[in-house]
């Protein structure tokens, strides 16, 4: 079968540094995505990487090891704002995206 | 640009009742189309997808159904609510059948059945 693995909650400090993890076993890879996703709200499109190695995008950073069925979405300068869910997808060999159930992240001043 | 509309945003009917959730893309054309459903503090469900008009394909037997008539509209129905299918429901649309590219979202709709 196909899994994503997320961290179900995390914390950290307004300000801090924090790096989200995920884990997964597909039928196939063509690429790993993350979103943000704020209660109540749609997700919105943070990064794409396919290739292993690091993505920069201003404040935050997506890594992806191919090798390793695994991907990490890093956070700088924590800001309130940064306060929502974090999922991640992987597209399959179908080209169909299988999604995790997504990390909680709490931001505390 | 292209934008995805969704609507309701909110919903709220009783249990037997029927269901039509309607999403439009515009400025692209031959999008792939998908309804997803997303339980609290749970991921995206994949309900149903679409890679053009009047081709549905069915990810999870249930309750609903799925209609494309317009190459850029894309309907989410059920003849009979169950209490079950309450959850926030989001389309989404990506271009490419074979390549990675992103998925966008509508603003989603929540359904309280009741």
């Amino acid at each position: 079968g196909q899994n994503i693995d997320q961290p179900t909650e995390m914390t950290a400090t307004e300000g801090a540094i924090v790096q989200i993890n995920c884990t997964y076993q597909t039928s196939g890879f063509n690429g790993l995505f993350w979103y943000q996703q704020h209660a109540g709200e749609a997700p919105t499109f943070l990064s794409y990487n396919v290739l292993d190695g690091l993505e920069e995008k201003g404040r935050f950073s997506s890594f992806l090891s191919r090798s390793k069925g695994y991907s990490y979405l890093l956070l700088k300068e924590l800001q309130m704002k940064d306060s929502a869910s974090y999922l991640c997808a992987v597209m399959d060999s179908n080209y169909q995206l299988i999604w995790g159930a997504g990390t909680k992240l709490i931001i505390k001043p | 640009s292209q934008t995805i509309h969704q609507w309701p945003a909110t919903l709220v009917q009783p249990v037997g009742s029927p269901l039509s959730l309607e999403c439009t893309v515009e400025g692209t054309s031959n999008p792939n189309l998908y309804w997803y459903r997303q339980a609290a503090g749970r991921g995206l469900q994949l309900l149903f997808y679409s890679v053009g008009i009047g081709q549905i394909s069915s990810e999870v037997p249930q309750n609903l159904s799925a209609s494309r008539p317009q190459d850029r509209q894309f309907i989410l129905s059920s003849k009979k609510l169950l209490l079950s299918d309450s959850g926030f429901y989001l389309c989404a649309w990506r271009l490419g059948e074979w390549e990675s590219t992103e998925a966008f979202f509508g603003q989603g709709t929540r359904l309280t059945v009741v």
